[in-house]
């Protein structure tokens, strides 16, 4: 089957470093993404991970490991805005189709 | 101008209403979907549809139905709501090929069935 684990929920202070990881469970695995989403909005991209290694960019990072089935998404230098959800999608092959499995997401608390 | 738009944004009925949630796409592409969140159960997909005439069914299906007009209108119904569909519905789009780049979603609207 496919599972996508994730924790629930984060706390951390603003200016420290976070790291959220995932990890799967999947066939036909495709490649790994990091959407961010604040509380009532949509998703949107941070990032997409394909081959083993780190993709930096700017503040976020994202981590991937294929053989491990592990992700971790970084961020640096949190801010009070980086409070949100985090969710980690892995894309699956199935049918000919690249489709998306979504995790339930971590909820991200920055404090002062 | 926002390059995926739903209507309504929020929507409050009664169990067994009929309802139609509309998305419209900007960015010219040939993949849409549909999907439901719930709290602490993440995304889930209930249609997707590859263009025109492709409509195939995601993992909860039931209790939905979808028309895809045009190529940047993809519709999703519910023929008679009931209160577990009450839950934040997004449409995101996609390119068709090489590199998955990821499905840009809409706003959401958020449906109560009362």
């Amino acid at each position: 089957g496919q599972n996508i684990d994730q924790p629930t929920e984060m706390t951390a202070t603003e200016g420290a470093i976070v790291q959220i990881n995932c990890t799967y469970q999947t066939s036909g695995f495709n490649g790994l993404f990091w959407y961010q989403q604040h509380a009532g909005e949509a998703p949107t991209f941070l990032s997409y991970n394909v081959l083993d290694g780190l993709e930096e960019k700017g503040r976020f990072s994202s981590f991937l490991s294929r053989s491990k089935g592990y992700s971790y998404l970084l961020l640096k230098e949190l801010q009070m805005k980086d409070s949100a959800s985090y969710l980690c999608a892995v894309t699956t092959v199935s049918g000919g189709y690249n489709k998306l499995i979504f995790g339930a997401g971590t909820r991200l608390a920055v404090h002062p | 101008d926002a390059d995926v738009t739903q209507t309504p944004r929020n929507r409050i009925t009664k169990t067994g209403k009929r309802i139609m949630l509309e998305c419209s796409q900007t960015k010219g592409h040939d993949r849409m979907y549909w999907y439901r969140q719930d709290p602490g159960l993440g995304l889930r997909l209930i249609y997707y549809s590859f263009d025109v005439k492709d409509i195939n069914k995601g993992e909860i299906s039931d209790g939905y139905s979808v028309s895809r007009q045009a190529q940047a209108k993809f519709s999703l119904s519910l023929e008679s709501a009931i209160p577990n569909q009450t839950a934040l519905y997004f449409c995101a789009t996609s390119r068709p090929t090489g590199t998955p780049i990821g499905e840009f979603f809409g706003p959401g609207t958020r449906l109560t069935v009362l």
